[in-house]
């Protein structure tokens, strides 16, 4: 069965430079969400989108910027990157933002290390 | 105050024997949803099972179970017979009503399975 797709799997980027984490949900899933998770920490929540707009918005520093495109697909650009960028970033997907009883998949991750 | 509190940092556990890890939540919403979530060492986020609040039947997926009391705010997962491959991180979420679905996350429990 097809799952939320994330690339790359890992990236390098030094200080100060800029990254753009590219999710790929689920097909026919509306709604994606974007996660941070530092080392040893539980996942903090970034962002999210539904049907192309905005939805909520967690902590995520004003550095970081994120869109959901026609085909659902989402991007999360990050700039000025700082040593405490470095984490794990998931994108998850489900259908509909609202109702019960359904979960969020989420892809493998990004691993992004700011060196 | 902590929404999600997974008190048990760690836990070994035998082989084939059951283990619980404890979750607590903290919510003023009478509609909210549970989830647990397992994470290896390879870092992927995979959903194990849900528990809406309004489910009077504690949820089963095969080995999983939650085992809910609404009344205690507490939504502890039991697996039975542990196996090697259930060595992991797992942390409980938790939606409430008005979130949209932005999940909020415990400190997670490492679970190590001993042969």
């Amino acid at each position: 069965a097809a799952g939320v797709i994330q690339s790359p799997r890992h990236l390098i980027k030094e200080k100060r430079e800029t990254a753009t984490l590219k999710c790929y949900p689920i097909p026919r899933h509306d709604t994606v969400y974007w996660y941070q998770q530092g080392p040893g920490q539980d996942p903090q929540f970034l962002i999210s989108f539904y049907e192309k707009m905005q939805s909520d918005k967690g902590s995520i520093p004003d550095r970081f910027s994120a869109q959901q495109f026609s085909d659902y697909h989402s991007e999360l650009n990050m700039s000025s990157l700082e040593l405490g960028d470095s984490a794990l970033y998931f994108c998850a997907s489900r259908t509909s933002p609202r109702g019960r009883g359904t979960e969020a998949f989420f892809g493998q991750g990004t691993r992004l290390t700011v060196v | 105050a902590q929404k999600i509190t997974q008190t048990q940092p760690g836990m070994f556990v035998q082989e084939k024997e059951a283990v619980t890890l404890d979750c607590t939540y903290d919510t003023s919403d009478q509609s909210y949803g549970l989830f647990w979530y397992k994470q290896p060492s390879s870092g992927e986020m995979i959903f194990l099972i849900y528990q809406g609040s309004y489910d009077e039947q504690n949820a089963t997926e095969g080995r999983y179970s939650l085992n809910f009391q609404k009344a205690r705010k507490s939504a502890n997962l039991v697996i039975s017979a542990s196996q090697l491959g259930d060595s992991a991180m797992y942390f409980c979420a938790m939606r409430e009503a008005d979130s949209n679905y932005q999940l909020i996350w415990g400190a997670g429990t490492k679970l190590i399975i001993k042969p």
